[in-house]
C-alpha cells in the first residue's frame, strides 16, 4: 500500500532561516505529487504539485520543491520563512490510473515562525 | 464566486445521534471526498465518489455514510455506530486528470 512519511511533527524557526521539510513516499511507479498548506482557521490550500518534467517544482509564496525519484523524496523548501508562514503542511501523493484514484497525505508538519 | 462550502462550522452533538454534515460545490466537478483530520494523523479518508450515484469506501468508512444524488452535493452522516467521531471533517473535490483536489474550510464536530 502506498504511504506518505512526514518526519518532521513540529519545527520552529526564526524569520529570514531556511526551511526544508522532509516528505517520502513508498511507491514504485508513476506519481503526482503535492504540498498543501492550512493556514490558522483557513482553507487547506494548495502550495505546489509536481505531475511530469522539471522535478524542481515552484510553487505559491516562495516555496518549491523537488523530486528525486531515486530517493522517493519530494521535499519542501524555501530559502527565508516569514512569520505568516506558521502553518501546518501536508505532503501527498497519488498514484495516476490505480483502482481507487486517491491522494494519499502525510501525517502534516506544524511550523511556528517566531518573529 | 466559484469553490466548496461546508456547513455547519461547528457542530455539537449527543451520544448515541446520527449527524449530516453538508459539502456543495459549484466548481462542476466529477468526484468529491470526504476526510476526517485528527492531530499528528493527517487527513484520512473516508468516502469517496467519482460521480453522481457512485461512491467507494475509503480507508475509515466503518460508521460513516454518504449519498451522491446530485454533481454538486456530498453529504457525510456520522453514524452512532462511528466509536471516536469527535473530529475536523473536510470535504473536497477533484480538478482534472491528475487528481488536484480543492478543499472546503470544514466543520469541526464534537460529541459530548
Amino acid at each position: 500500500a502506498q504511504s506518505v512519511s512526514q518526519h518532521n511533527h513540529h519545527v520552529i524557526l526564526s524569520e529570514a532561516a531556511s526551511l526544508e521539510l522532509g516528505c517520502n513516499y513508498s511507491y514504485g511507479g508513476t506519481v503526482n505529487l503535492f504540498w498543501y498548506v492550512q493556514y490558522p482557521g483557513q482553507h487547506l490550500q494548495l502550495l505546489l504539485k509536481y505531475f511530469s518534467g522539471d522535478p524542481l517544482v515552484k510553487g505559491i509564496k516562495g516555496f518549491e520543491a523537488e523530486f528525486i525519484k531515486s530517493k522517493f523524496s519530494f521535499n519542501l523548501r524555501k530559502p527565508s520563512v516569514q512569520w505568516s508562514d506558521t502553518a501546518e503542511y501536508f505532503c501527498a501523493v497519488n498514484a495516476p490510473g490505480g483502482a481507487t484514484n486517491k491522494l494519499i497525505f502525510g501525517t502534516g508538519t506544524l511550523l511556528a515562525v517566531q518573529p | 464566486d466559484g469553490g466548496i462550502t461546508q456547513s455547519p462550522k461547528y457542530l455539537f452533538r449527543k451520544e448515541g445521534q446520527n449527524v449530516t454534515l453538508s459539502c456543495e460545490q459549484n466548481l462542476n466537478h466529477d468526484a468529491m471526498y470526504w476526510y476526517r483530520q485528527d492531530p499528528g494523523q493527517g487527513l484520512r479518508l473516508i468516502y469517496y465518489s467519482q460521480i453522481v450515484n457512485d461512491f467507494q469506501k475509503g480507508d475509515i468508512a466503518e460508521g460513516y455514510s454518504v449519498s451522491r444524488e446530485k454533481k454538486e452535493s456530498f453529504p457525510l452522516t456520522v453514524t452512532s455506530a462511528q466509536k471516536n467521531p469527535t473530529a475536523f471533517y473536510l470535504c473536497a473535490s477533484k480538478a482534472g486528470a491528475h487528481n488536484e483536489q480543492f478543499f472546503g474550510p470544514g466543520t469541526r464536530l464534537t460529541v459530548l
